[in-house]
Parts: structure tokens; C-alpha cells; sequence
């Protein structure tokens, strides 16, 4: 079991768009659409954020979606703000019948 | 309010066992899978097992199969994880999870300490 991967880090400027990308094989995102997306504060608890590749959870902003093509997952985030600034964690369900996370995104806001 | 609260996390030797609790409330636990989930200090989010509403099927990331059991109490709202021959590696805080739709609702995690 390989972690999904997702570049370490990536930055961007407020009000910026930027697309954080999940890529993992035939076995897992590619298998099913039951991608979610994760953010993680320093010091804090894992918030979902996307659920099934592009579902937005109540209370979390639309500016917040979700997609899917092949075995890459992405997700975008428009209108970037500083509170933005979090580690970003993708999560797929695999042909295994087992869940994997990826290596996750450290999102800088310059 | 809908909650989960682990506990259970300790310092123990290389070899040891632990066993971790997750309490659930304000929810129907029993209508919910449920996931452990780790993450080392300073380092990613690692799924380490699932079980299912009813508790009749678990399972485990390859890096903890054999070792752990996951297991639930619906009456008692309750959720464990049995970590035996546990390794340095293993080291990190746990969360307990509600699995639908995503891992929608989190504990606050308790912390694993694994060294001589």
C-alpha cells in the first residue's frame, strides 16, 4: 500500500485560483469516486472538506470543489484567503476494500 | 453535539500492547462506520483500520495487519483498537473517525508513544 501522491507543497496569492492534485492508480482513484479532500490547521483536527470527488459538506465554502479524471483527483480552490493557509490531505477508497491517504499539500498564501 | 472522544494513549515499549477507546455520542453510532487514523509528529494523515456498522468486518492498512484489531461495542457506544507487538513506527496521535460521506466527524486524538 503506496501513499496517493500529492506535490509536497504548493503556494498562491489571495484571490488567486490554485488546483491541488491526488494521483494514484487503476486500484483505488481510479476505481471508485469515493475521493475526499482533508484540511488540517497546525495543531488541529483534520476537517473534511469534499466528499465522493466532488461533494462540498455543509458549512464548508463553495469556493471549494472537487473533481476527478483517470486516476488523478484535484482539488480547487478559488478566491484564495489566508485562512487557507493548511495542509491538505486527499483520501481514496481502494479496490482492497481499504482507505489510503495521500503524502498531503502544505498550501502557502504569500 | 455530535462527539467522539479517544483515549487509552500511552507511553510503552517496543513489543508492547495498548488498547485504545473511542466514545461516541449525540449520534446513532450504531448506523456508522468507523476509522482509526494516525498521524506521526510532524508528519501525514496514515488510515490504519475501518469497521463496519454492525462490527461484523474490520480492516487494515498492511503496515498494522496482524497487529491490531479494531472491534466495537454499539450498546456501549463504544469503538477500540487492540495494538499488540507494537514498533517505534507506530508512534503518533490517533484519531477515531465517523466514516460516511467522507470522515465527517473527528475526535481530538490521543497520543501513542512507543520507545525504550
Amino acid at each position: 500500500q503506496s501513499a496517493l501522491t500529492q506535490p509536497a507543497s504548493v503556494s498562491g496569492s489571495p484571490g488567486q485560483s490554485i488546483t491541488l492534485s491526488c494521483t494514484g492508480t487503476s486500484s483505488d482513484i481510479g476505481a471508485y469516486n469515493y475521493v475526499s479532500w482533508y484540511q488540517q490547521h497546525p495543531g488541529k483536527v483534520p476537517k473534511l472538506m469534499i466528499y465522493d470527488v466532488r461533494y462540498r459538506p455543509s458549512g464548508v465554502s463553495d469556493r471549494f470543489s472537487g473533481s476527478k479524471s483517470g486516476n488523478t483527483a484535484s482539488l480547487t480552490i478559488s478566491g484564495l484567503q489566508a485562512e487557507d493557509e493548511a495542509d491538505y490531505y486527499c483520501c481514496s477508497y481502494t479496490t482492497s476494500g481499504t482507505l489510503m491517504f495521500g503524502g498531503g499539500t502544505k498550501l502557502t498564501v504569500l | 453535539e455530535v462527539q467522539l472522544v479517544e483515549s487509552g494513549g500511552d507511553l510503552v515499549q517496543p513489543g508492547g500492547s495498548l488498547r485504545l477507546s473511542c466514545a461516541a455520542s449525540g449520534f446513532t453510532f450504531s448506523t456508522y462506520a468507523m476509522d482509526w487514523v494516525r498521524q506521526a509528529p510532524g508528519k501525514g494523515l496514515v488510515w490504519v483500520s475501518r469497521i463496519n456498522s454492525d462490527g461484523s468486518r474490520a480492516t487494515y492498512a498492511d503496515s498494522v495487519k496482524g497487529r491490531f484489531t479494531m472491534s466495537r461495542d454499539n450498546a456501549k457506544n463504544t469503538l477500540n483498537l487492540e495494538m499488540n507487538r507494537l514498533r517505534v513506527e507506530d508512534t503518533g496521535l490517533y484519531y477515531c473517525a465517523r466514516d460516511y460521506q467522507g470522515m465527517s466527524i473527528w475526535g481530538q486524538g490521543t497520543v501513542v508513544t512507543v520507545s525504550s
